[in-house]
């Protein structure tokens, strides 16, 4: 069993179209992080969020963090082929152990 | 610039033959971290050390070492690779340890096994 469950595993869209992606978990994290990862390339952090509620917002990327920090969600506002990556929520319900979720494959099709 | 350094790009060894791969950071960052990565799968942390702490996660096989000889450096050694330890190794840093804290990625180290 995973700490951290990403759902969809794979999502193919057309460019344009909208789109979430959902981290869950039933521990409760002080905080969770979404990378990006391109073919070929480590993650890059795009957001930190802390606050149980707490929306960022990222140009066309939003993330919000639920209330009872077990969860967080990243949406995709008409989404771009340069959008086209893993990305991957993590983050560290102990303190000292790191954990990334399952991941999510997106492609933008041009 | 600042960055994550993982030496070579790509690997090739034979099975059972050792390999060592390297990864080096000028960012000073006293938390270094080895993933093992799958295609289209999340990262999977094989050990982390804490300035000269080493801490191996349970499920690591032993046939996985590694050593950090300073700040800077860090390697990971496979003693006898196997047909399933083919995948993309990835080197990570981060200034602590803790949820607050960024990893900073190494482009990593896809490894061939033939």
């Amino acid at each position: 069993t995973q700490l951290l469950e990403q759902s969809p595993q794979f999502l193919s869209i057309q460019e344009g179209e909208n789109l979430t992606v959902y981290c869950n978990s039933s521990s409760v994290f002080s905080s969770l992080q979404w990378y990006r990862q391109e073919p070929g390339e480590g993650p890059v952090l795009l957001v930190t969020v802390v606050t149980g509620g707490e929306v960022k917002k990222l140009k066309r990327l939003t993330f919000q963090f639920g209330d009872a920090r077990k969860d967080s969600s990243l949406h995709i506002t008409a989404a771009q082929p340069g959008d086209t990556g893993l990305y991957l929520c993590a983050g560290d319900p102990t303190g000292n152990q790191f954990y990334f979720g399952t991941g999510t494959s997106l492609t933008v099709i041009p | 610039d600042a960055m994550v350094i993982q030496n070579p790009r790509y690997q090739v060894t034979q099975f059972g033959k050792p390999v060592t791969l390297s990864c080096s950071q000028t960012l000073n960052h006293n938390v270094m971290y080895w993933y093992q990565q799958k295609s289209s799968q999340a990262p999977k942390l094989l050990f982390h050390y804490y300035d000269k702490d080493f801490n191996n996660e349970a499920d690591t096989p032993d046939n996985f070492q590694s050593r950090r000889p300073n700040t800077s450096f860090c390697f990971l050694d496979i003693r006898s690779p196997g047909l399933g330890d083919a995948a993309m190794y990835l080197c990570a840093t981060s200034p602590r340890q803790g949820s607050y804290n960024e990893q900073f990625f190494g482009p990593g180290t896809r490894l061939t096994v033939l």
